[in-house]
């Protein structure tokens, strides 16, 4: 079965630290790995996303890191703000169908 | 922009009762998707399509069904509603299948049956 297995489930920072949520997948098929965001109330937005050629990607505080031989990749948020407290879901897809495989989700709450 | 729109926002069901809820996009996205969000569940994929006239199961699909009719259009069918449906329904649609493929969510339909 596929399944991408996320943690932790929640997190709580003080403001300006730097939380990390982590994922590990099984199927080595998978080629596109985003994260998405999630306020409460709303749906799931994308916010960055790697491909398996690349072992880091950044846009503004939010980084990606990504180890495809130990099929774990991690998201890295600088300078965490309140305004940063949602959910935050990692993702592997692959192959033409265009399924997204989801975590479980990690509750990010950011002290002020 | 609309982007993807889902009707209605709420919606409270008796066990039993039947109701299809709608999704629609104007961003002329050829695959669409229904995923349910339950606490400590993540989003679980019900049924997905690739393109008009086309549907396909997911993770979770019975007592769902779905169609797409129209390419804009992909509608999610609860045919005798149980307690354990309750949960936040969530469409998305995608412009294809080959990465990069972000997905754009709607806003979501909280179903409740009681």
């Amino acid at each position: 079965q596929q399944q991408v297995k996320q943690s932790p489930q929640s997190l709580i920072v003080q403001k300006g630290g730097i939380p990390i949520i982590n994922c590990a997948y099984e199927n080595t098929a998978f080629d596109y790995f985003p994260w998405y965001q999630q306020f409460p109330g709303k749906g799931p937005a994308l916010l960055i996303a790697i491909r398996p050629d690349v072992s880091e990607k950044k846009e503004g505080r939010f980084t990606i890191s990504f180890n495809k031989s130990a099929k774990q990749f991690s998201l890295h948020i600088m300078d965490s703000q309140p305004g940063d407290s949602a959910t935050y879901f990692c993702a592997a897809g692959g192959g033409s169908q265009g399924n997204l495989i989801f975590g479980k989700g990690t509750k990010l709450s950011v002290k002020p | 922009n609309a982007g993807v729109t889902q009707t209605p926002k709420f919606r409270v069901l008796k066990t039993g009762q039947s109701m299809t809820l709608l999704c629609a996009q104007d961003m002329n996205h050829e695959y669409m998707y229904w995923y349910r969000q339950d606490p400590g569940m993540g989003l679980r994929l019900i049924h997905y399509s690739v393109g008009e006239g086309t549907t396909a199961k997911g993770e979770v699909p019975d007592g769902y069904n779905v169609s797409r009719l129209k390419k804009q259009n992909f509608l999610l069918g609860l045919e005798s509603a149980a307690p354990s449906q309750t949960s936040v329904y969530f469409c998305a649609s995608s412009l294809s299948g080959i990465a990069p493929y972000g997905y754009t969510f709607g806003s979501g339909t909280r179903l409740t049956v009681v």
